[in-house]
C-alpha cells in the first residue's frame, strides 16, 4: 500500500541554524509534492509544490529537493527563527488521481 | 477574498446521530476536498467533489457522505456518528487543471466531538 514517511515526529534546533526535514514515500508515483505548515489549531498552509521533472525549488528561505529515484524529499529551512516552529507536512499528487496524500508530519521547535 | 471557510468551528455530538459540516472554496476555485485528521496525525482524505461530482474517494465507509453546490460551496455528511469519528474535519479548495489539483488552500476546519 501506499506510505509516506516523514523522518521524525519532532525536530529540536537552534535558531539561525538550517532546518532539514525529510519526507520518504513507497508504492507510488507522484506527479508531485507538496510541503506545508500546520499551525495547533489550525488547517494547514501551502508553502511550496515540485514536480516530478524538477530537482529543487527555492521560496526565500525555503527549499525543497525532489529525488524520484530515491523516492524522497528534503525540506530545508536556512536561518531558522522560533517562529518557523510548527509542523510541516509532506504530501503527494499522483496525475491521474485527485487526492493527494499526507505525511504524518514533522513538529518542528526553534530554540531561541 | 475571504479564503476558505468552514461552519460550524466546534461540534458536540452523541454516538448515533448524524452531523453536517459546511465549506465555502476560495473565490475562483472549483474543486473541493474533505479530510479527516486525527490527532497527531496528516490529513486522510476523504473524498473530493469536482462539478457537483464526487470525483475520488478515500478509504471511509459510506456513512461518509458529501455534496457540491453549483455555487462550488460543499457539505460532508456523517451518519451513525461513532466515536472514533471525532477529529478535525478540514475542508480543502482547488482549482483543477488539466487532470491535477493546483496547490490546495485550507480552511480552518471544524473540530467535531462524539461523546
Amino acid at each position: 500500500s501506499q506510505k509516506i514517511e516523514q523522518n521524525s515526529e519532532a525536530l529540536n534546533i537552534q535558531e539561525g541554524k538550517t532546518a532539514t526535514l525529510t519526507c520518504n514515500y513507497t508504492n507510488y508515483s507522484p506527479a508531485y509534492l507538496q510541503w506545508y505548515r500546520q499551525d495547533p489549531g489550525r488547517g494547514p498552509v501551502f508553502l511550496l509544490l515540485i514536480r516530478e521533472n524538477e530537482k529543487e525549488k527555492r521560496k526565500e528561505r525555503l527549499k525543497v529537493t525532489f529525488d524520484t529515484t530515491l523516492k524522497q524529499s528534503l525540506f530545508h529551512i536556512t536561518a531558522s527563527q522560533p517562529a518557523d516552529s510548527a509542523t510541516y507536512l509532506c504530501a503527494l499528487g499522483a496525475s491521474s488521481a485527485s487526492k493527494i496524500i499526507f505525511g504524518s508530519g514533522t513538529r518542528l521547535s526553534i530554540r531561541p | 477574498d475571504a479564503g476558505v471557510t468552514q461552519s460550524p468551528t466546534h461540534l458536540i455530538k452523541t454516538r448515533g446521530q448524524q452531523v453536517t459540516l459546511r465549506c465555502s472554496p476560495k473565490s475562483g476555485h472549483d474543486t473541493v476536498s474533505w479530510y479527516q485528521q486525527a490527532l497527531g496525525q496528516g490529513p486522510q482524505f476523504i473524498f473530493q467533489y469536482y462539478e457537483e461530482e464526487e470525483r475520488q474517494r478515500g478509504n471511509f465507509p459510506d456513512r461518509f457522505s458529501g455534496h457540491q453546490f453549483p455555487n462550488y460551496s460543499s457539505e460532508l455528511n456523517v451518519n451513525a456518528l461513532l466515536l472514533g469519528d471525532s477529529a478535525l474535519y478540514l475542508c480543502a479548495s482547488s482549482l483543477l487543471q488539466g487532470r491535477m489539483n493546483t496547490e490546495a488552500f485550507f480552511g480552518q476546519g471544524t473540530r467535531l466531538t462524539v461523546v
